[in-house]
């Protein structure tokens, strides 16, 4: 069974500062895809990133940026910078290649960005 | 192009009552997938559905049902309500050709049953 896990259940920063998410996720399968999502105060699921499993390069766009590393199963997301308008709930989600489009979600983290 | 669109947004139902929550996914897509959200459980998978047939399913009781039409629209069902299934109901699109792809997600509809 596939698991993820966000140990941080809420961060609060103040804006400009950088803040980061870290995501841990479990799974036998050798094939996977991970992601981050944003819920806003509206309620939809904002989708910010997919990456698989075989592709460990990190990536940055724009002020978002994340760092994959397949030794310590993390898939870690920090915002540089933080804005206001970045508060929201994050969650980090794992697929397997064998479960078609179903998503295992962590529990969360909520960011909150103070002027 | 339009997004995922959930209707209604807000519901009220009794115990013991039936519901049925809708589900227009993005033109082209054709599988679309339901989560329940609840602050004690968090995101938790209901079902997938692609070219109306189930292709995975979570572990939710035979109360909880999903059909999807030839449009791709779908629909869930939940029967014989319990207050335990107050929750946020999610939808999702995704693109028929592959798997594991991202998911565009509605705003939701918003159950508390009394």
């Amino acid at each position: 069974a596939q698991k993820v896990t966000q140990a941080q259940t809420e961060i609060s920063v103040v804006e400009k500062e950088d803040v980061t998410l870290d995501c841990v996720y479990e799974t036998r399968d050798t094939t996977y895809y991970l992601f981050w999502y944003k819920q806003p105060p509206s309620g939809e699921l904002v989708f910010l990133i997919r990456r698989n499993s075989f592709d460990e390069q990190n990536e940055i766009s724009g002020r978002y940026s994340w760092n994959f590393q397949k030794s310590t199963s993390s898939f870690n997301f920090t915002i540089t910078a933080s804005q206001v308008v970045d508060s929201a709930v994050y969650f980090c989600a794992l697929s397997i290649e064998a479960a078609g489009n179903k998503l295992t979600f962590g529990g969360g983290t909520r960011v909150l960005v103070k002027p | 192009k339009a997004g995922v669109t959930q209707t209604p947004r807000y519901l009220i139902k009794t115990r013991g009552q039936q519901v049925t929550l809708s589900c227009s996914p993005i033109s082209g897509h054709r599988s679309v997938s339901w989560y329940q959200q609840t602050p004690g459980q968090g995101l938790q998978f209901l079902f997938e559905y692609f070219s109306e047939t189930q292709r995975n399913k979570g572990n939710f009781p035979g109360r909880f049902s999903g059909r999807q039409f030839s449009n791709s629209r779908s629909e869930m069902n939940v029967s014989t309500l319990e207050l335990g299934d107050s929750a946020l109901y999610l939808c999702a699109s995704s693109l028929a050709s592959e798997t594991n792809t991202e998911a565009f997600f509605g705003q939701g509809t918003r159950l508390t049953v009394v």
